[in-house]
């Protein structure tokens, strides 16, 4: 069965230094994967998505995700956090041929002044 | 960009009664929908698949009677909860596949069920 671990349950930045939250996933097939953006009380926002074309993806507000596929893994990355960037963020996989979303447990980023 | 707008974006209920939410997909016609239950500070549980003009097929452990999905139109679906109590209290997010570009999960904004 398909699984995905996000290795951190809270991240802690200060504002202006790099974000990178850490996503594995456990599959058969190099599975497709997400990276969604939760604000309080707000549905999912898409960040960016790969779809086994580059490895390496950028997405919106400057957030971009790297494939590996010897590791396993797809971390987020950020050069410079800001305030803004506050928020969950969800690692998710596409379970092949079964159309459901695979949903990490989230990863809760704080932005601090 | 495809957009899903889910409505209500909150509601307050009497334990006993039923709440309708629904989902709807703006810009593209979509066939398969899905309904997610999230707990606080927990991550999102599929509930069901909902299929349009076809019966939703639920995750093990949803209680088909008591969360009744209908998937009426390709731009349409409706999740009622039916006689509601404080433990249905929830966040409830729908998603749909959005055509374009391909893979594209987009969802809704959410609903916070608040049974008293």
């Amino acid at each position: 069965a398909q699984s995905v671990t996000q290795l951190d349950s809270h991240v802690s930045v200060s504002e202006g230094t790099p974000v990178l939250l850490r996503c594995n996933y456990s599959s058969s097939y190099s599975p497709s994967l997400f990276w969604y953006v939760q604000h309080p009380n707000k549905g999912l926002q898409l960040l960016l998505k790969y779809t086994s074309a580059a490895t390496l993806v950028k997405g919106i507000n400057g957030f971009e995700a790297e494939f590996k596929k010897s590791e396993t893994s797809f971390h987020l990355t950020k050069p410079s956090a800001h305030m803004s960037d506050a928020a969950e963020y969800f690692c998710v996989a596409l379970s092949t041929g079964f159309q459901k979303l695979v949903f990490g447990t989230g990863t809760r980023l704080l932005v601090s002044p | 960009g495809a957009v899903v707008s889910q409505h209500p974006s909150w509601v307050i209920c009497k334990s006993g009664t039923s709440v309708k939410i629904e989902c709807r997909s703006l810009d593209f016609q979509a066939t398969t929908m899905f309904w997610y239950r999230q707990f606080p500070k927990q991550s999102l549980m599929l509930m069901a698949t909902s299929n349009e003009g076809s019966k939703a097929t639920y995750e093990q452990g949803v209680e088909k009677d008591k969360f009744l999905i209908n998937h009426a139109s390709l731009t349409l679906s409706t999740l009622t909860v039916t006689s509601a109590h404080p433990e249905d209290s929830s966040f409830y997010i729908c998603s749909a596949n959005s055509p374009t570009g391909g893979y594209g999960y987009t969802f809704g904004s959410g609903t916070r069920l608040t049974v008293v």
